[in-house]
């Protein structure tokens, strides 16, 4: 089982709507969380990070994290044609040895 | 602001020849990070360093060394440059204490 999951494929929305992202992670004694924005081309961008259950409200952005589930979600709400881009979503594992786990990416697209 | 800097934006060398990157962050931090990323295979960590002179292997070690001479410079080395090198490669920092991992532009190297 991968360490972190986004199994989605490219999610397509208007603008205006919320776009929703899932991650799932294997390890059940991670404890931080963190939401990167990566522009093509481009690296990735820090936009959130979560650390207890719970939503945690930035500007457009809801992280919601639900360790019993083993999943973290980021909502980007009134989605602008900017936010277009791919969202990694990355973990720290307990006996991650100091480094981050990281999924593959969702594509967002949003469209005017 | 945490700024992560690298030597050069893009990059075209020769197969068999030896490349040095050079990643540069301001804000004192104790961890550095090299990742390459290729479509389809995501982030994929070379190699990190939690002090100065200290390195540890990533996931795909192979082919690659570093240094880390100073705190706020640590380079990554291809000794001998082959044509599946060819990728982005990204720098990264954190803290020592915080998870939170900022990333430099990126290196796009291209062996040929």
């Amino acid at each position: 089982q991968k360490e972190v999951e986004q199994n989605s494929g490219p999610l397509s929305v208007p603008e205006g709507a919320i776009a929703s992202l899932n991650c799932t992670y294997s390890d059940r004694g991670s404890q931080s969380f963190f939401w990167y924005r990566q522009y093509s081309g481009k690296s990735p961008e820090l936009i959130m990070s979560i650390y207890s259950n719970g939503d945690k409200e930035d500007g457009r952005f809801t992280a919601q994290l639900n360790k019993a589930s083993q999943y973290v979600s980021l909502l980007i709400r009134d989605s602008q044609p900017s936010d277009s881009a791919t969202y990694l979503c990355a973990v720290c594992p307990p006996r991650g040895n100091n480094r981050l786990a990281f999924g593959k990416g969702n594509q967002v697209v949003v469209i005017p | 602001d945490v700024k992560v800097t690298q030597s050069s934006r893009y990059l075209v060398k020769r197969t068999g020849e030896k490349v040095f990157l050079e990643c540069v962050q301001d804000m004192d931090h104790e961890n550095m990070f090299w990742y390459r990323q290729d479509p389809g295979l995501g982030l994929r960590l070379i190699y990190f360093s939690y002090d100065v002179k200290m390195k540890e292997k990533g996931d795909i070690p192979e082919g690659y060394s570093v240094s880390r001479e100073k705190k706020e410079r640590f380079s990554l080395i291809l000794e001998s440059a082959s044509t599946n090198q060819t990728s982005m490669y990204l720098c990264a920092s954190r803290p020592g204490g915080s998870y939170e991992q900022y990333f430099g532009p990126g290196t796009r190297l291209t062996v040929t």
